[in-house]
């Protein structure tokens, strides 16, 4: 059984970075790709990027690039996800997501993490 | 980026009714391998979203046959033959084709 588990809710002040674990059980770790996908308050999803952890390099969407890092740490089978500068519109649900045959597939998706950006 | 354009963005349906959901693409999605990389998800209120459909038309374990996904091209579909109480939610189409992967901005399926 497939599971990706998130970190908890974080609260962050404006121009500081968070980082947001997702650990999976289940399948192979290192082979499948994992994303990040964002949702602001009441909106839709928006793709930030991605890993594969046998590959071990990240690919961002243009938006997010140089503010986003993505890892993935093969010995515990945790990708992260940091995101720095942060503002009050960067306030969303995170989610992590599994891509078993291309990095877009998202067969499988964590609990969520809710960010907030506050003053 | 590909644009992709859902309609309706909210449909109210009656129960035991059919539902209908629209997705159009701003480029063909056939990829060069001949797959088409459509998807379609489920986000219940209060969830995760959840992957239905992928690559046009094939349903993921344990999803209703009431779900049904077809299409061709830039325009793509997705079907709900008789709606149930657990359906509300937001549906989304995705593409997976050409880089970066990008959603539809979701359709709102309430009951009347």
């Amino acid at each position: 059984q497939v599971r990706l588990v998130q970190s908890g809710a974080e609260v962050k002040k404006p121009g500081s970075s968070v980082k947001v674990s997702c650990k999976t059980s289940g399948g192979t770790f290192s082979t499948y790709a994992i994303s990040w996908v964002r949702q602001a308050p009441g909106q839709g999803l928006e793709w930030m990027g991605g890993i594969i952890p046998i590959f071990g390099t990240a690919n961002y969407a243009q938006k997010f690039q140089g503010r986003v890092t993505i890892t993935a740490d093969e010995s515990t089978s945790t990708a992260y996800m940091e995101l720095s500068s942060l503002r009050s519109d960067d306030t969303a649900v995170y989610y992590c997501a599994r891509g078993s045959n291309y990095i877009w597939d998202f067969d499988y998706w964590g609990q969520g993490t809710l960010v907030t950006v506050s003053s | 980026d590909v644009v992709m354009t859902q309609s309706p963005l909210s449909l109210p349906v009656t129960l035991g009714q059919p539902a209908s959901i629209s997705c159009r693409s701003s480029q063909s999605l056939v990829n060069s391998d001949g797959d088409t990389y459509l998807n379609w998800f489920q986000q219940r209120p209060g969830q995760s979203p959840r992957r239905l459909i992928y690559k046009v038309s094939n349903r993921d374990s344990g999803v209703p046959d009431r779900f049904s996904g077809s299409g061709s091209g830039t325009d793509y579909t997705l079907k709900i033959s008789r709606v149930e109480a657990e359906d509300v939610g937001v549906y989304y189409c995705m593409q997976g084709t050409h880089w970066p992967g990008t959603f539809g901005q979701g359709t709102k399926v309430e009951i009347k």
